[in-house]
């Protein structure tokens, strides 16, 4: 059963870079046909895409954070991470990694449980 | 890039069914049948529901159903449940090779 995990630092200072890994389990991310993702949802508020990679590096962002986003992936680790630059209090959220299986519409079929990253001034 | 178009907030009693909307443009939902839905409980991660517009994952209740017409996308819940009350997104690729979220629909069970 695949299961991906967040984890890195829950708070993060202002002006600083935001950077959190997802491990995943239970499958090999490098694995034909699947892209890994990160989607983000601030309190209370709604979801947002933030882009998404291919095991062989291949990136996709969202155009509106694009000059502030690196998505990489380590295949010897079965992990891929997200780094968020020049962070203000509107990067807080919970942040979720995410599997988006190839040959249809990039749809997120499997998530990890989110981890709530703080900006702090 | 725009977010898709989503009522703030729906209802229904159980056993009834109710459809949330959800509207785009011409360059992601109306030019791909791309569009997926995703139901979220408080304090959880989404869960995929429906994608490709009309196509359910295994596992999920035959119950949810979707449908696409021109840059509108609909999901209807039929026989609702008390347990149906969450919060509903649907998303779709876009000309430009990105993903766009819906705000969100909170659906209450009376």
């Amino acid at each position: 059963q695949l299961q991906l995990q967040e984890s890195g630092p829950g708070l993060v200072k202002s002006s600083e870079t935001l950077s959190l890994t997802c491990t995943v389990s239970g499958g090999s991310i490098s694995g034909s046909s699947y892209y890994w993702g990160w989607i983000r949802q601030p309190p209370g508020k709604g979801l947002e895409w933030l882009g998404h990679i291919y095991y062989s590096g291949r990136t996709y962002y969202n155009p509106s954070l694009k000059s502030r986003v690196t998505i990489s992936v380590d295949t010897s680790k079965n992990q891929f991470s997200l780094k968020l630059s020049s962070v203000t209090a509107a990067d807080t959220a919970v942040y979720f990694c995410a599997r988006i299986p190839g040959g249809r519409g990039w749809d997120f079929d499997s998530w990890g449980q989110g981890t709530l990253v703080t900006v702090s001034s | 890039q725009s977010a898709l178009t989503q009522p703030a907030s729906v209802s229904g009693s159980p056993g009834q069914s109710i459809t949330i909307s959800c509207t785009g443009t011409s360059s992601d939902i109306g030019r791909y049948n791309y569009v997926s839905w995703y139901q979220q409980h408080p304090g959880k991660a989404p869960k995929l529901i429906i994608y490709d517009v009309s196509n359910r994952p295994s596992g999920v209740s035959n119950r949810f159903s979707g449908s696409k017409s021109g840059n509108t996308a609909s999901l209807t819940i039929s026989g609702l449940q008390a347990e149906d009350e969450a919060d509903y997104y649907c998303s779709s690729y876009t000309i430009s090779s990105t993903v766009v979220f819906g705000g969100g629909t909170k659906l209450t069970v009376l």
